[in-house]
């Protein structure tokens, strides 16, 4: 059985980092793609990007929304099986409920994980 | 890329069936589609994968209640025996496989009367 199972909420001042972590089981990060999805209070479903695991300890595959690119990072570890989600300086604008999500091999997703809430705030 | 056209609401009687549409932009009528159910204050769920023909295979533990379609561009999610639970909010979710990048349509927000 595949599941993507998120870290938990976190509470985070503007300026702060963090970094989100998805930890998959029935399924291997080097052989899937993980995508990542935002989705902002009472708003839709938005793309981050994609990432896969490389067959090299601690090398990633990336690809990324456009409109995300140099705003968070995304890595993959297979040692840990997991996906993570970075930010290196929040802002206030970043509070949402961010989505893992395993994409099939036709490219949509057909597991989804708890959702990790983010809040922002001073 | 494609862009995914959904209605922002729709409403239909509990036990009535209801047809939702997502329309794909021209020139992307061969694209693969999925629909998600996202009831509220819960994660999104897979419901199924979509192909141009109008086959369609639902997730594991989806209900036959649950059905595609397909007309042109347009792919439709039918939801017969309509539940309460049913209520919430439906994404159509495509990959362009040349952009190595997803779209979502907007979202449809079912009631269910």
């Amino acid at each position: 059985e595949v599941q993507l199972v998120q870290s938990g909420a976190e509470l985070k001042k503007p300026g702060e980092s963090l970094k989100i972590s998805c930890k998959a089981s029935g399924i291997s990060v080097t052989k899937s793609w993980i995508g990542w999805v935002r989705q902002m209070p009472g708003k839709g479903l938005e793309w981050i990007g994609v990432v896969s695991a490389g067959a090299s300890a601690g090398a990633s595959n990336t690809r990324y929304n456009p409109s995300f690119q140099g705003q968070v990072t995304m890595s993959a570890d297979k040692s840990m099986n997991a996906a993570y989600l970075e930010w290196n300086s929040l802002r206030a604008f970043d509070t949402a409920t961010y989505y893992c999500a395993r994409l099939a091999t036709t490219g949509h997703i057909d597991y989804w994980g708890q959702g990790t809430l983010v809040t922002v705030s001073s | 890329q494609p862009v995914l056209t959904q209605s922002s609401s729709a409403s239909a009687s509990l036990g009535s069936s209801v047809k939702l549409t997502c329309t794909l932009t021209n020139g992307h009528n061969n694209f693969i589609i999925a629909w998600h159910q996202q009831q509220p204050g819960k994660a999104p769920r897979f419901l199924m994968k979509l192909e141009a023909s109008g086959k369609f295979e639902r997730g594991s533990g989806v209900p036959d209640r649950f059905s595609g379609s397909t007309s042109g561009a347009d792919r439709f999610l039918t939801i017969s025996d309509l539940l309460t639970a049913d209520d919430g909010d439906y994404y159509c979710e495509t990959w362009d496989s040349n952009t190595r990048g997803g779209v979502f349509g907007g979202g449809t927000r079912l009631t269910v009367l």
